[in-house]
């Protein structure tokens, strides 16, 4: 199972939306609605920040948004803060029932 | 509070053998699939192994598949990880995280540990 491909990096401007995608096949991002994205601190562990590709889990910030269109998913953070800094990474639900998380994405805030 | 804590890593040679733990807390352990997720140095988060609640679906990414072998204890509210025929490529962080999902599929992780270190190294 290969890696679901996500850009190396983005940056924004506090206040600022980005949006950055992650790219599958049709076995895993094409074939469900089981896309997650997490965001991960170096040395903390990783937190659910959307669930089934567009689902806020409690307490997450409307700033983060989800969608999906084909093999694509994408993750949207609007009015983009200092605390967003950090590493981003998509999974998949497959056809084999098994996960597959995404290359990672540095979000680098200005 | 629901709270997942691992327990186990450390230094080993290559070829040795190390058993992971990780143990529940603040939900119902046995209602849940759980995975295990690692994250080598300088690389992304990878999946490990998956179980069920009731241990009957097991699954584990081909990297790990005849070395590693994921189990649980619903009586003490564990997850465990024996790894054998360690590799330097296993070096790295190793996450439990609780699996939910809608239905009968337990598609994301909600709940994570903070992780235990594997180095394999001689």
């Amino acid at each position: 199972q290969s890696a679901l491909t996500q850009p190396a990096s983005v940056s924004g401007s506090p206040g600022q939306s980005i949006t950055f995608s992650c790219t599958g096949t049709s076995s895993d991002v094409g074939g469900y609605n089981f896309v997650s994205w997490y965001q991960h601190h170096p040395g903390k562990a990783p937190k659910l920040m959307i669930y089934e590709v567009s689902n806020r889990p409690s307490g997450i910030s409307n700033r983060f948004s989800g969608s999906k269109s084909g093999n694509t998913a994408s993750l949207t953070i609007s009015g983009l803060q200092a605390e967003d800094e950090a590493d981003y990474y998509c999974s998949s639900y497959t056809s084999s029932s098994t996960y597959v998380f995404g290359t990672g994405t540095k979000v680098t805030v200005l | 509070e629901m709270q997942l804590v691992e327990s186990g890593g450390g230094l080993v040679k290559p070829g040795g053998s190390l058993r992971l733990s990780c143990a529940a807390s603040g939900f119902t352990f046995s209602a849940y699939f759980m995975n295990w997720v690692r994250q080598a140095p300088g690389r992304g988060l990878e999946w490990v192994s998956s179980i069920s609640g009731s241990s009957n679906y097991i699954y584990y990414a081909d990297s790990v598949r005849g070395r590693f072998t994921i189990s649980r204890d619903s009586a003490k509210n564990s997850l465990y990880l024996q790894m054998n025929s360690l590799r330097d490529e296993d070096t790295a962080v190793y996450y439990c995280a609780r699996v939910e999902g809608s239905g009968s599929d337990a598609t994301y992780m909600d709940v994570w540990g903070q992780g235990t270190t594997v180095t394999v190294s001689s």
